[in-house]
């Protein structure tokens, strides 16, 4: 079983859909969740982090996660074509490394 | 808005060549990492660093790698004798005391071995 799973998608919505992405994951261990975007051929930039269970918006982006169910949410409201990129989660165990281990990311096409 | 910065954005080497990926992290940023990417697979944890050290390190990051903070803005990383199969994207993050979950990387550098 892979630790971390994403649809690779491509998902492709409308310009001001309600997008939803999501992870599973196997190990029970890890604390702390970050969803990354990247567009194609740069670096994953940081767009949200949480600990541990529940929500936390930021604009347009809100993250859930349900640690019962080893389940991670990113929605974003009112899609913009700017926002059509690959969203890779990510997550750690609280130790000194700080390993981040990645989904293999979803690609996401928003329709103007 | 500060940024970690990487050079080159490509290096192409021939196999059996040592190559310098060379990285500026965020200047009060206290942790660095490297963290690859093949073409079409995920991103992949090679190395942590803090206070000189190696923090952690995954089994890709074999006695080929090393890396250094030369001074008190570079981090590198160096690949001694470079396979075919060491053809990625490799990126350079860090993050700061406090908030060491939250890792900001670089625009990468895209090595090809020939």
């Amino acid at each position: 079983q892979k630790e971390v799973e994403q649809d690779p998608g491509p998902l492709s919505v409308p310009e001001g859909a309600i997008v939803s992405l999501n992870c599973t994951y196997s190990n029970s261990a890890f604390q702390y969740f970050m969803w990354y975007r990247q567009y194609s051929r740069k670096g994953p930039e940081l767009l949200m982090y949480t600990y541990s269970s529940g929500n936390k918006e930021d604009g347009r982006f809100t993250a859930q996660v349900d640690k019962s169910s080893k389940y991670i949410s990113l929605f974003i409201r009112d899609s913009q074509p700017s926002d059509s990129a690959t969203y890779l989660c990510a997550m750690t165990l609280n130790n000194a490394g700080n390993m981040l281990t990645f989904g293999g990311g979803t690609r996401l096409m928003v329709k103007p | 808005e500060p940024e970690v910065t990487q050079t080159p954005s490509h290096q192409v080497t021939q196999m059996g060549q040592e190559v310098i990926l060379r990285c500026v992290p965020i200047s009060n940023h206290l942790y660095f990492y490297w963290y690859r990417q093949i073409l079409g697979q995920k991103v992949e944890f090679l190395v942590s660093f803090y206070n000189n050290e190696i923090s952690e390190k995954s089994e890709i990051f074999d006695d080929q790698f090393s890396v250094e903070r030369p001074d008190g803005s570079n981090f590198t990383l160096k690949i001694r004798s470079t396979k075919l199969e060491d053809s990625a994207m490799y990126f350079c993050a860090s993050s700061e005391r406090g908030r060491v979950n939250e890792q900001y990387f670089g625009p990468g550098t895209r090595l090809t071995v020939t």
